[in-house]
């Protein structure tokens, strides 16, 4: 079965940590994506990754950055957590191209800051 | 850039009864459309999609969803709700970028099913 693996469901960070969010997925696919989303905002777009070691700014990259070093990982960075970085955090993979059959989504983490 | 807008932020029907989601798109191109449901603390489930060909499109679950090009809607819509289709759903609309497929999620629909 396909899966996306996030490392943790919960994380409280104090604020000014670094904080790491890691994201696995074992089908091959080629791109990843970091989603936070947030109620009444639907989820947005923060990071994508079409290939190794490639990223590409979303929708709301302030405040974050990504890593991709081997095609199964991708990592969310945020480098100097907020309060306002509190949010659930969604990664997820798909092929590329037009024969993608959409995303596959990871159960989410929920990251409060304080 | 696309867009996805669901206006509906809360819906509330009876188990039994029909069902329509409403989703409106903005793209410049033959859009990549899909449906996601989320259920209370899991992840996205991915209900069907819309590539080309046939508008009508059917997905799991029973749902189906119609791609009218002249609207730019793809609504979702099931003919009979169950208890458990209770959660939020979302629609998507999906752009080629840099090689990879970029989703762009609507702000959602959460669906309530009264007994």
């Amino acid at each position: 079965d396909v899966k996306v693996t996030q490392s943790s469901r919960y994380l409280v960070k104090r604020t000014g940590e670094k904080v790491f969010l890691e994201c696995v997925q074992d089908m091959d696919h080629e791109n990843m994506f970091w989603y936070r989303q947030d109620p009444g905002l639907g989820l947005r777009l923060i990071y994508f990754s079409y290939d190794v070691k490639m990223k590409e700014k979303g929708d709301i990259p302030e405040g974050y950055s990504v890593s991709r070093e081997k095609k199964e990982r991708f990592s969310l960075i945020l480098e100097s957590a907020s309060t306002n970085q509190t949010s659930m955090y969604l990664c997820a993979s798909s092929l590329p191209g037009t024969a993608t059959p959409g995303a596959f989504f990871g159960q989410g983490t929920r990251l409060t800051v304080v | 850039a696309q867009s996805v807008t669901q206006p509906d932020i809360h819906i509330t029907v009876s188990e039994g009864a029909s069902l329509e989601l409403r989703c409106n798109y903005s793209y410049g191109a033959t859009p990549y459309l899909f449906w996601y449901v989320q259920s209370p603390g899991q992840g996205l489930q991915l209900l069907l999609k819309y590539f080309s060909g046939d508008t009508l499109v059917q997905g799991i679950k029973g749902f189906e969803a119609e791609f009218k090009r002249s609207q730019s809607s793809f609504n979702l819509r099931k003919p009979s709700v169950h208890w458990s289709d209770a959660a939020e759903y979302f629609c998507a609309v999906g752009a080629l970028t840099g090689g990879g497929n970029k989703l762009t999620f609507g702000t959602g629909t959460q669906l309530k099913v009264e007994l």
